[in-house]
């Protein structure tokens, strides 16, 4: 079992709606969860953290993590062409981080 | 402007061969890392280093070797080149306690 998974997608979403993008992870002992994102052809780029449980927001960005479930989410409100992109989580131990595979997302105009 | 900057961003080998990708940071960084990408496999570790004359294995580090000499660099190397990796390889640099990583824009590499 990966430590961090993600579905591969392609979630493909009309502009303006809400992209609603998940993670499961594995192991209970990490506490700093990260989203980045990732345009085709370049390298990814940090977007969010959050720490423990909660929320965090971030202009249209929200990220959730609900460490009873193991699960952690990024919503993106008014979703844009520009969004297009794959969303990687990440969660951290010591300064290292363990990505999930990568979600692609297809904003349509 | 700071930055981290991979060499060359595309390159050819024939397996056997031995090949170095570059990564070089301006940042002033301590913590460096490799990662490979693949389809279905996402980001995954090969080496990284904690500073200058440190360096680490990650999950798949067979096949692959760095060296840390100075802060600004940790170049990768596959001692014999292999089919198998044939990847997309990523650079990346951070600050102590600071998971905000700066990555590469990536060296394409296709072993034939």
């Amino acid at each position: 079992q990966k430590e961090v998974e993600q579905d591969p997608g392609p979630l493909s979403v009309p502009e303006g709606a809400i992209v609603s993008l998940n993670c499961t992870y594995s192991n209970s002992a990490f506490q700093y969860f990260m989203w980045y994102r990732q345009y085709s052809r370049k390298g990814p780029e940090l977007l969010m953290y959050t720490y423990s449980s909660g929320n965090k927001e971030d202009g249209r960005f929200t990220a959730q993590v609900d460490k009873s479930s193991k699960y952690i989410s990024l919503f993106i409100r008014d979703s844009q062409p520009s969004d297009s992109a794959t969303y990687l989580c990440a969660k951290a131990a010591g300064n290292k981080l363990t990505f999930g595979g990568g979600t692609r997302v297809l904003v349509k105009p | 402007d700071a930055e981290i900057t991979q060499s060359p961003r595309h390159k050819i080998t024939e397996t056997g061969r031995q090949v170095t990708l570059a990564c070089h940071q301006t940042w002033n960084h301590n913590n460096m890392f490799w990662y490979r990408q693949d389809l279905g496999h996402g980001l995954r570790l090969i080496h990284y280093s904690y500073g200058v004359q440190d360096t680490n294995k990650g999950e798949v580090s067979d096949g692959y070797s760095v060296s840390r000499s100075n802060t600004e660099d940790l170049p990768l190397t596959l001692e014999s080149a292999a089919s198998s990796q044939t990847s997309v390889y990523f650079c990346a640099s951070s600050a102590d306690n600071n998971y905000g990583y700066t990555f590469g824009s990536g060296t394409r590499l296709t072993v034939v």
